[in-house]
């Protein structure tokens, strides 16, 4: 089974600017969780979908947001960007079962520089 | 809120020698997982955990779901170099839905040839 996937790989953007990020999921998995990475703060959540609806968010502003496409794959978009926002955007996907639910596999993420 | 704290921050250990790390809680969790990151990669899944007690093997990396539910341990055996990275614990935030995990800072664990 291929693996989570998220493109691109790297980005370089200007503050202001906006960028969206793509990540297709494991087949067969319905959700999707969002994390940023950062040398001072870690890893933090940002948002999950399921079945294409936000089912949790995390303490990010509302310039981070998502979406999820009928087929699982998911897109996160961030508007007005900051020099703060420079870090690693990591996909992770879940079967979402009973047993097992909280257990994620994550993409390679996207390393975003701002400039 | 949920914190992991997760020891040690970092370990310079021999090769052939074996590694201890460990992560705690401050409230229940009904799953742990470990993860390895290598620079510039996604963390790696190494071993999830279900249930309190349980002690479950992927090659030479043991991992052990603590009694208390609020602790868990990785240990690896005869560590190699390429064992070298970033080992992290998570856990599900019950603040949250199903989706969402807190992490630990990590460990840093290099290996001397």
């Amino acid at each position: 089974k291929a693996g989570v996937t998220q493109t691109p790989r790297y980005l370089i953007k200007t503050r202001g600017q906006q960028v969206t990020l793509s990540c297709s999921p494991i087949s067969g998995h319905r959700s999707v969780s969002w994390y940023q990475q950062t040398p001072g703060q870690g890893l933090q959540f940002l948002f999950e979908y399921f079945s294409e609806t936000q089912r949790n968010k995390g303490n990010f502003p509302g310039r981070f947001s998502g979406r999820q496409f009928s087929n699982s794959r998911s897109e996160m978009n961030v508007s007005t960007l900051e020099l703060g926002d420079s870090a690693l955007y990591l996909c992770a996907s879940s079967p979402a079962t009973s047993a097992g639910t909280n257990t994620q596999y994550f993409g390679p993420g996207t390393r975003l520089t701002v400039l | 809120g949920q914190q992991l704290n997760q020891s040690p921050q970092s370990m310079f250990i021999q090769e052939g020698e074996d590694v201890s790390m460990n992560c705690t809680s401050s409230s229940i969790f009904n799953t742990w997982l470990w993860y390895k990151q290598d620079p510039g990669e996604g963390p790696v899944l190494l071993i999830a955990l279900y249930k309190a007690g349980e002690l479950t093997s992927n090659g030479r990396l043991t991992a052990q779901f603590g009694i208390t539910r609020k602790d868990s341990f990785l240990n690896i055996s005869a560590s190699i170099p390429s064992d070298v990275g970033i080992y992290f614990c998570a856990g599900p935030n019950y603040g949250g839905s199903q989706g969402n995990l807190i992490f630990g800072k990590g460990t840093k664990l290099s290996v001397k040839p």
